[in-house]
């Protein structure tokens, strides 16, 4: 199974609300990060947040983290139509393996 | 160009046959990695490699195999393509990675349909 699970699978809201998703993880990791991937694209990386931090901001994202509970969330807040996306959260371990969960489907609707 | 390519964009091949999927990148990233995505699977590490002849496998490695002879090349092979490896195919590259402060970058990935 993989290391990273994302809830929810999908999530639809109005141009201008927040959007939340979260990432559960199995093992302990050396960094978390975020990515989205528009469709059919590559994956562009969005936010890094290391083990030993617990909240990251840029622009309209903000990461929160909780080792203890093996789990991390992204807020995006004031979505745009061009924020419609899947986003990824991915663990990096300490022997380097980078690992990705399902996603979570975003649609922001105008 | 500076950057990640992978080629072929778009592959058909046939049950059996022995396809390579090529990675390069411009940047002499230590690390690099090979994910297959599928619907509902999100992206599965298939191997990944710290530097040139290291490699290691992920989660899903049977019926593939990797090679890394020089830094910028990280070349995917499937042995004796099945079916069930028809997915869209994504390289990835990243330096530093352990100091925990770097991204990877991602090619724009290999459509591989086996039929």
């Amino acid at each position: 199974s993989q290391q990273g699970e994302e809830d929810p699978q999908a999530l639809s809201i109005q141009e201008g609300e927040n959007a939340t998703m979260n990432c559960s993880y199995k093992t302990s990791i050396n960094n978390l990060q975020w990515y989205r991937q528009n469709s059919g694209r590559g994956l562009v990386h969005l936010i890094l947040i290391r083990s030993n931090e617990r909240e990251k901001h840029s622009g309209r994202l903000r990461v929160t983290l909780d080792t203890s509970k093996k789990s991390s969330s992204l807020l995006i807040t004031a979505s745009r139509a061009a924020d419609t996306a899947s986003y990824f959260c991915a663990t990096l371990s300490n022997d380097y393996k980078l690992s990705f969960g399902a996603g979570t489907t975003v649609t922001v609707r105008a | 160009d500076a950057g990640i390519t992978q080629s072929p964009r778009y592959k058909i091949t046939e049950t059996g046959r022995q396809v390579t999927l090529m990675c390069h990148q411009t940047w002499s990233h230590s690390y690099m990695f090979w994910y297959r995505q599928d619907l509902g699977h999100g992206l599965r590490l298939i191997y990944y490699s710290a530097a040139a002849d290291i490699t290691d496998k992920g989660e899903v490695s049977d019926g593939y195999v990797v090679s890394r002879s020089k830094t910028e090349n990280f070349p995917l092979t499937l042995e004796s393509a099945t079916r069930s490896q028809t997915s869209v195919y994504f390289c990835a590259s990243s330096d530093n990675l352990l100091r925990g402060n770097t991204e990877a970058f991602f090619g724009q990935g290999t459509r591989l349909t086996v039929v």
